[in-house]
Protein backbone atom coordinates (compact mmCIF):
# COMPACT_ATOMS: atom_id res chain seq x y z
CA UNK A 1 0.00 0.00 0.00
CA UNK A 2 0.39 3.67 0.03
CA UNK A 3 3.29 4.92 1.98
CA UNK A 4 3.69 8.91 3.01
CA UNK A 5 6.83 10.35 4.78
CA UNK A 6 6.83 13.73 5.96
CA UNK A 7 9.56 16.49 7.49
CA UNK A 8 10.35 17.92 9.70
CA UNK A 9 7.77 16.56 12.70
CA UNK A 10 8.50 20.36 14.30
CA UNK A 11 9.23 23.24 12.67
CA UNK A 12 9.97 26.89 14.47
CA UNK A 13 9.86 30.11 12.52
CA UNK A 14 9.80 33.65 12.97
CA UNK A 15 6.74 35.80 11.86
CA UNK A 16 7.46 37.35 8.41
CA UNK A 17 9.97 34.05 7.49
CA UNK A 18 8.68 30.92 5.13
CA UNK A 19 8.14 27.43 5.75
CA UNK A 20 8.21 24.67 4.27
CA UNK A 21 7.23 20.80 4.90
CA UNK A 22 7.74 17.95 2.56
CA UNK A 23 6.26 15.18 1.84
CA UNK A 24 7.69 12.15 -0.33
CA UNK A 25 5.15 9.05 -1.22
CA UNK A 26 5.64 5.60 -2.48
CA UNK A 27 2.94 4.91 -4.86
CA UNK A 28 3.02 5.95 -8.59
CA UNK A 29 -0.37 5.51 -9.10
CA UNK A 30 -0.98 7.95 -6.37
CA UNK A 31 -2.76 11.15 -8.45
CA UNK A 32 -4.04 13.41 -6.14
CA UNK A 33 -1.88 15.17 -2.88
CA UNK A 34 -3.64 17.29 -0.37
CA UNK A 35 -2.67 19.65 2.30
CA UNK A 36 -4.51 19.99 5.63
CA UNK A 37 -4.09 22.22 8.54
CA UNK A 38 -5.24 21.30 12.25
CA UNK A 39 -5.21 23.91 14.81
CA UNK A 40 -5.23 22.27 18.39
CA UNK A 41 -7.94 20.43 19.44
CA UNK A 42 -9.93 21.04 15.82
CA UNK A 43 -10.78 19.42 13.25
CA UNK A 44 -8.27 18.90 10.06
CA UNK A 45 -9.24 21.10 6.92
CA UNK A 46 -8.00 21.01 3.55
CA UNK A 47 -5.91 24.48 3.19
CA UNK A 48 -4.81 23.61 -0.66
CA UNK A 49 -4.40 20.35 -3.09
CA UNK A 50 -2.76 19.35 -6.04
CA UNK A 51 -3.47 16.81 -8.80
CA UNK A 52 -0.30 14.75 -10.58
CA UNK A 53 -1.24 16.64 -14.21
CA UNK A 54 0.28 19.89 -12.37
CA UNK A 55 3.18 20.63 -10.98
CA UNK A 56 2.52 23.66 -9.15
CA UNK A 57 -0.55 25.48 -7.28
CA UNK A 58 -0.40 29.07 -5.33
CA UNK A 59 -2.94 30.13 -3.32
CA UNK A 60 -2.11 33.57 -2.12
CA UNK A 61 0.76 32.79 0.74
CA UNK A 62 0.78 28.91 0.11
CA UNK A 63 2.00 26.96 -2.43
CA UNK A 64 2.65 23.00 -3.28
CA UNK A 65 5.11 21.54 -5.33
CA UNK A 66 4.97 18.19 -6.75
CA UNK A 67 7.95 16.48 -9.48
CA UNK A 68 6.35 13.14 -9.99
CA UNK A 69 9.13 11.55 -10.61
CA UNK A 70 11.02 12.09 -7.83
CA UNK A 71 7.67 10.65 -5.87
CA UNK A 72 7.64 14.23 -3.65
CA UNK A 73 5.80 17.37 -2.84
CA UNK A 74 5.94 19.95 -0.87
CA UNK A 75 4.18 22.98 0.97
CA UNK A 76 5.39 26.69 1.11
CA UNK A 77 4.29 29.25 3.39
CA UNK A 78 5.36 32.89 2.71
CA UNK A 79 5.62 35.56 5.00
CA UNK A 80 4.13 33.35 8.37
CA UNK A 81 2.14 34.69 10.60
CA UNK A 82 1.33 33.33 14.36
CA UNK A 83 -2.36 32.25 13.09
CA UNK A 84 -0.26 29.53 11.05
CA UNK A 85 0.65 27.78 13.90
CA UNK A 86 -0.78 24.85 13.74
CA UNK A 87 -0.57 20.70 12.64
CA UNK A 88 -0.02 20.27 9.12
CA UNK A 89 -0.77 17.04 7.30
CA UNK A 90 -0.07 15.82 3.65
CA UNK A 91 -1.65 12.85 2.28
CA UNK A 92 -1.10 11.15 -0.88
CA UNK A 93 -4.63 9.51 -2.95
CA UNK A 94 -4.26 6.73 -5.05
CA UNK A 95 -6.41 4.59 -7.69
CA UNK A 96 -8.78 3.60 -4.12
CA UNK A 97 -9.79 7.27 -3.57
CA UNK A 98 -8.54 6.68 0.47
CA UNK A 99 -5.81 8.80 1.76
CA UNK A 100 -2.62 8.09 3.37
CA UNK A 101 -1.60 10.87 5.91
CA UNK A 102 1.59 11.79 6.71
CA UNK A 103 2.12 11.77 10.75
CA UNK A 104 1.91 15.66 10.52
CA UNK A 105 4.27 18.90 10.94
CA UNK A 106 3.58 21.26 13.75
CA UNK A 107 4.63 24.51 12.71
CA UNK A 108 5.34 27.01 15.36
CA UNK A 109 5.33 30.85 14.51
CA UNK A 110 6.40 33.33 16.75
CA UNK A 111 5.75 36.53 16.83
CA UNK B 1 -25.23 23.87 4.79
CA UNK B 2 -24.84 21.79 7.65
CA UNK B 3 -21.08 20.13 8.08
CA UNK B 4 -20.02 16.50 9.16
CA UNK B 5 -21.24 15.96 12.69
CA UNK B 6 -20.08 13.04 15.04
CA UNK B 7 -21.81 11.91 18.20
CA UNK B 8 -21.02 11.71 21.01
CA UNK B 9 -18.23 14.27 21.18
CA UNK B 10 -16.67 12.65 24.75
CA UNK B 11 -17.21 9.09 25.35
CA UNK B 12 -15.36 7.49 28.32
CA UNK B 13 -15.74 3.95 28.89
CA UNK B 14 -14.37 0.78 30.87
CA UNK B 15 -12.09 -1.74 29.67
CA UNK B 16 -14.20 -4.47 27.98
CA UNK B 17 -17.35 -2.61 27.38
CA UNK B 18 -18.22 -1.70 23.63
CA UNK B 19 -18.75 1.49 22.45
CA UNK B 20 -21.10 3.02 19.36
CA UNK B 21 -19.98 6.07 17.48
CA UNK B 22 -21.83 7.67 15.02
CA UNK B 23 -21.28 9.87 11.88
CA UNK B 24 -23.32 12.32 9.95
CA UNK B 25 -22.09 12.99 6.47
CA UNK B 26 -22.62 15.62 4.73
CA UNK B 27 -26.11 15.35 2.53
CA UNK B 28 -25.52 13.92 -1.16
CA UNK B 29 -21.70 12.94 -0.06
CA UNK B 30 -21.55 9.30 -0.80
CA UNK B 31 -17.99 8.44 0.39
CA UNK B 32 -17.69 8.23 3.99
CA UNK B 33 -14.44 7.30 6.12
CA UNK B 34 -13.20 6.76 9.79
CA UNK B 35 -10.24 7.63 10.78
CA UNK B 36 -8.43 7.10 14.42
CA UNK B 37 -6.03 9.96 15.76
CA UNK B 38 -4.27 9.42 19.18
CA UNK B 39 -2.86 12.06 21.03
CA UNK B 40 -0.03 13.73 19.03
CA UNK B 41 -0.16 11.29 15.71
CA UNK B 42 -1.32 11.23 12.27
CA UNK B 43 -4.28 10.02 11.25
CA UNK B 44 -5.07 6.68 10.52
CA UNK B 45 -7.53 5.15 7.94
CA UNK B 46 -9.77 2.57 8.88
CA UNK B 47 -12.76 2.26 6.62
CA UNK B 48 -14.10 3.76 3.33
CA UNK B 49 -17.44 3.35 2.14
CA UNK B 50 -18.26 4.31 -1.11
CA UNK B 51 -21.72 4.72 -2.41
CA UNK B 52 -23.57 1.17 -2.06
CA UNK B 53 -19.87 -0.58 -2.50
CA UNK B 54 -18.53 -2.72 -0.63
CA UNK B 55 -16.79 -1.58 2.00
CA UNK B 56 -13.04 -0.85 2.05
CA UNK B 57 -12.32 -1.97 5.91
CA UNK B 58 -8.55 -2.79 4.95
CA UNK B 59 -7.52 -0.20 7.79
CA UNK B 60 -9.47 -1.78 10.92
CA UNK B 61 -6.88 -2.84 13.35
CA UNK B 62 -8.48 -5.82 14.84
CA UNK B 63 -11.99 -7.85 14.45
CA UNK B 64 -13.00 -5.89 17.64
CA UNK B 65 -13.80 -3.18 15.39
CA UNK B 66 -16.33 -2.92 12.55
CA UNK B 67 -19.30 -0.47 10.93
CA UNK B 68 -21.68 -0.27 9.22
CA UNK B 69 -23.14 2.84 6.83
CA UNK B 70 -26.77 2.65 5.67
CA UNK B 71 -27.29 3.88 2.19
CA UNK B 72 -25.25 7.27 1.79
CA UNK B 73 -26.62 8.66 5.00
CA UNK B 74 -25.31 7.78 8.64
CA UNK B 75 -22.66 5.73 9.79
CA UNK B 76 -21.92 4.04 13.19
CA UNK B 77 -18.02 2.48 14.02
CA UNK B 78 -18.43 -0.09 16.65
CA UNK B 79 -15.49 -0.88 19.05
CA UNK B 80 -16.27 -4.37 20.75
CA UNK B 81 -14.09 -5.22 24.41
CA UNK B 82 -12.73 -1.88 23.80
CA UNK B 83 -9.05 -1.88 25.33
CA UNK B 84 -6.80 1.16 26.56
CA UNK B 85 -5.21 1.47 23.09
CA UNK B 86 -8.42 2.25 21.83
CA UNK B 87 -8.54 5.84 23.49
CA UNK B 88 -8.00 8.05 20.72
CA UNK B 89 -10.23 10.84 18.86
CA UNK B 90 -12.07 8.93 15.87
CA UNK B 91 -12.57 11.18 13.00
CA UNK B 92 -14.82 10.89 10.35
CA UNK B 93 -15.22 12.17 6.96
CA UNK B 94 -17.27 12.72 3.81
CA UNK B 95 -17.19 13.45 -0.04
CA UNK B 96 -18.19 13.86 -3.36
CA UNK B 97 -16.63 10.89 -3.70
CA UNK B 98 -13.17 9.94 -6.17
CA UNK B 99 -10.00 11.26 -5.36
CA UNK B 100 -11.00 15.04 -3.65
CA UNK B 101 -11.74 17.45 -0.49
CA UNK B 102 -12.69 15.37 2.36
CA UNK B 103 -14.77 17.25 4.83
CA UNK B 104 -14.28 16.37 8.55
CA UNK B 105 -16.19 16.21 11.46
CA UNK B 106 -15.15 17.03 14.81
CA UNK B 107 -14.43 13.66 16.48
CA UNK B 108 -15.09 11.58 19.24
CA UNK B 109 -12.62 11.53 21.72
CA UNK B 110 -12.92 8.23 22.94
CA UNK B 111 -11.34 7.28 26.51
CA UNK B 112 -11.08 4.10 27.90
CA UNK B 113 -10.08 3.57 31.65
Amino acid sequence: GENVEQHPSTLSVQEGDSAVIKCTYSDSASNYFPWYKQELGKRPQLIIDIRSNVGEKKDQRIAVTLNKTAKHFSLHITETQPEDSAVYFCAASGRYSTLTFGKGTMLLVSP
Amino acid sequence: GAGVSQSPSNKVTEKGKDVELRCDPISGHTALYWYRQRLGQGLEFLIYFQGNSAPDKSGLPSDRFSAERTGESVSTLTIQRTQQEDSAVYLCASSLGGPREQYFGPGTRLTVT
